[in-house]
């Protein structure tokens, strides 16, 4: 059973670029939801997609956008990136219909300098 | 609002020692409670999980109780292992779907 997968695994961008992460959830799974997490503190929520969908979202501005695919893969994108947004970016899948506790995948790395 | 508050680290504590981590949580309704396990350069891993008051989720020899009257949901082991070495998190899920974490409470087991 293949857990949730994420790429690429380390990723160094300069300020004001453009970046794009990819996730693909635990199978039979078809909400994902994106967590920036910064070094030494507890994962943030920026959005949770379903049926293609942006269902909620956290407090993070519109630079950082998604994508959900028909195959309930995902997409984080982040423009005009900025050197706070250097972060272990966090995916985690789980079922609308429940139970809702949600898998992670290993994470991407971003740094930006 | 939402929110999850765990008791600062680091801990360090000795093989075979009691480990207690802190949590209370602040929510609107009665949130779902979980505890997560990080690994260094790994993603979160769920440990346990309680979904209502006076409910006791345990795995791997760890526990921890739903107590709706004091909004906590404390970490419990009676004998730590080095292996238990990790950061571990708090989290709570409101009915909306949306996960609150804690910051994180680092644990170091020496032999």
């Amino acid at each position: 059973d293949a857990g949730v997968t994420q790429s690429p695994t380390h990723l160094i961008k300069t300020r004001g670029q453009q970046v794009t992460l990819r996730c693909s959830p635990k199978s039979g799974h078809d909400t994902v939801s994106w967590y920036q997490q910064a070094l030494g503190q507890g994962p943030q929520f920026i959005f949770q997609y379903y049926e293609e969908e942006e269902r909620q979202r956290g407090n993070f501005p519109d630079r950082f956008s998604g994508h959900q695919f028909p195959n309930y893969s995902s997409e984080l994108n982040v423009n005009a990136l900025l050197l706070g947004d250097s972060a272990l970016y966090l995916c985690a899948s789980s079922l609308v219909g429940g139970p809702y506790e949600q898998y992670f995948g290993p994470g991407t790395r971003l740094t930006v300098t | 609002g939402n929110s999850v508050t765990q008791m600062e680290g680091p801990v360090t504590l000795s093989e075979e020692a009691f480990l207690t981590i802190n949590c209370t949580y602040t929510a609107t309704g009665y949130p779902s409670l979980f505890w997560y396990v990080q690994y260094p350069g790994e993603g979160l891993q769920l440990l346990l999980k309680a979904t209502k008051a006076d409910d006791k989720g345990s795995n791997k020899g760890f526990e921890a109780t739903y107590r709706k009257e004091t909004t906590s949901f404390h970490l419990e082991k009676g004998s730590v292992q080095v292996s238990d070495s990790a950061v571990y998190f708090c989290a709570s899920l409101n009915t909306g779907n949306q996960f609150y974490f804690g910051t994180g409470t680092s644990l170091t087991v020496i032999p």
